[in-house]
């Protein structure tokens, strides 16, 4: 089973400030099934990135995938008050297995 | 627009079986375009894939959970639905149903979630 880890554990950061999100595999990772999730508190995990770098439908362009193999980034360009919540990287595995990663929080500085 | 609704028991007492029924409006069960899972919370933890169904009935599920889950699908009724079996309190948890894309291994469309609390 491959293992998702996700650094860091939080990211205290202003708005209008640039966010980068890693997730790290403990095998390769098919870059086609890889994707980010962001959530907010009460709310269900909203789908933002799939394929490593595309960004899903209606996600604005400040949020941006990247990586290959088993290193995988997510960039927010600019936070927006927004943005601030938690982020889940997610992989889809050869055996037909979803992982998920333990999550980075990115909260106001 | 593609929207899943959770349903069930809030509460169940410990070594009973769950069940948790996700109904999807605005699209059909049947695409064989996707695939439709359960995916479970716990309070202040990350999230956990419990296991998924396709409109043919084909399932997978997660192996630390394989011995106690059950995933059906009615299509008729465009419903799909979980069964945990032997719940303890370690099941506490919110639980989603989501919408995955086949081929892509993503979930685009998610349920609001459910609580499901285990206690006597």
């Amino acid at each position: 089973e491959i293992v998702l880890t996700q650094s860091p554990g939080t990211l205290s950061l202003s708005p209008g400030e640039r966010a980068t999100l890693s997730c790290r595999a403990s095998q390769s990772v098919s870059s086609s099934f890889l994707a980010w999730y962001q959530q907010k508190p009460g709310q269900a995990p909203r789908l933002l990135i799939h394929g490593a770098s595309s960004r899903a439908t209606g996600i604005p362009d400040r949020f941006s995938g990247s990586g290959s193999g088993t290193d995988f980034t997510l960039t927010i360009s600019r936070l927006e008050p927004e943005d601030f919540a938690v982020y889940y990287c997610q992989q889809y595995g050869s055996s037909s297995i979803f992982t998920f990663g333990p999550g980075t929080k990115v909260d106001i500085k | 627009q593609v929207q899943l609704q959770e349903s069930g028991p809030g509460l169940v007492k410990p070594s009973q079986t769950l069940s948790l029924t996700c109904s999807v409006s605005g699209g059909s069960i049947s695409s064989n375009t996707y695939y439709w899972s359960w995916i479970r919370q716990p309070a202040g933890k990350g999230l956990e894939w419990i296991g998924r169904i396709y409109n043919s009935g084909s399932t997978n599920y997660n192996p630390s959970l394989k011995s106690r889950v059950t995933i059906s699908v009615d299509t008729s009724t465009n419903q799909f639905s979980l069964k945990l079996s032997s719940m303890t309190a370690a099941d506490t948890a919110v639980y989603y149903c989501a919408r995955g894309r086949a081929v892509r291994g993503y979930f685009d469309y998610w349920g609001q979630g459910t609580l499901v609390t285990v206690s006597s």
